[in-house]
């Protein structure tokens, strides 16, 4: 069976510095991750996802993530965060079954950007 | 703009009162899924339909239920909340295969 483990519930950083989020997946099968985005009060959006291919994936605001499979670890960066990357990220592993994308999501990070 | 539309963003309801909560799509994706988000929670898949086809969550309440009348729409329908029903419900959309799924932007029920 799959599973997500995010590292860590909480990251505090100072504005334009880097951060690291660190996602684990358990997976017995082909996998595909995904990072979405929640907002307070607001639902989740896709940031980007591995399917196959490139094993560095990159979102048009800046995060790039890389897929290791000998570490099975799909961690997300940003070399530079503003204000407005404060917010819950979820990683998530899609589960196998029956042709449809049915999503595991890790218990989230919340990311807490201070100027 | 293509979209997943929840209405209503807030709905209160009372301990025992069943509530529906609605959900519709312009993407004409072929698979809807209802995740209940608790606070500072992952998503919990509650169900899916995948075209007509519903499919339940094994660990799913049978408090809980879903109706999809057409392509476009979805509803959760919640016949006796309970006050640990009290949580941010998520619709979400997607094609077959492996491709992303598209969320609405919730509704948070709030059981008195």
């Amino acid at each position: 069976a799959q599973s997500v483990t995010q590292l860590d519930s909480q990251v505090p950083v100072f504005e334009e510095a880097p951060v690291e989020l660190r996602c684990n997946y358990s997976s017995s099968v082909s996998v595909y991750l995904f990072w979405y985005v929640q907002y307070p009060n607001q639902g989740l959006q896709l940031l980007l996802k591995y399917l196959s291919g490139s094993t560095l994936v990159e979102s048009i605001n800046g995060f790039e993530a890389e897929f290791n499979k000998s570490q099975t670890s799909f961690h997300l960066r940003k070399p530079s965060v503003h204000i407005s990357d404060t917010a819950e990220y979820f990683c998530a592993v899609s589960a196998t079954s029956g042709g449809y994308n049915k999503l595991i999501f890790g218990a989230g990070t919340r990311l807490a950007v201070h100027p | 703009d293509a979209m997943v539309i929840q209405n209503p963003r807030y709905q209160v309801t009372q301990f025992g009162k069943p509530v529906t909560l609605s959900c519709s799509q312009t993407l004409n994706h072929n698979v809807m899924y209802w995740y209940q988000q608790k606070s500072s929670q992952a998503p919990k898949l509650l169900f899916h339909y995948y075209d007509k086809d519903f499919n339940n969550e094994a660990d799913t309440p049978d408090n809980f239920q879903s109706r999809r009348p057409n392509t476009s729409f979805c509803f959760l329908d919640i016949r006796s909340p309970g006050l640990g029903d009290a949580a941010m419900y998520l619709c979400a959309t997607s094609r077959q295969g492996y491709s992303p799924l598209h969320f609405g932007n919730g509704t948070r029920l709030t059981v008195t």
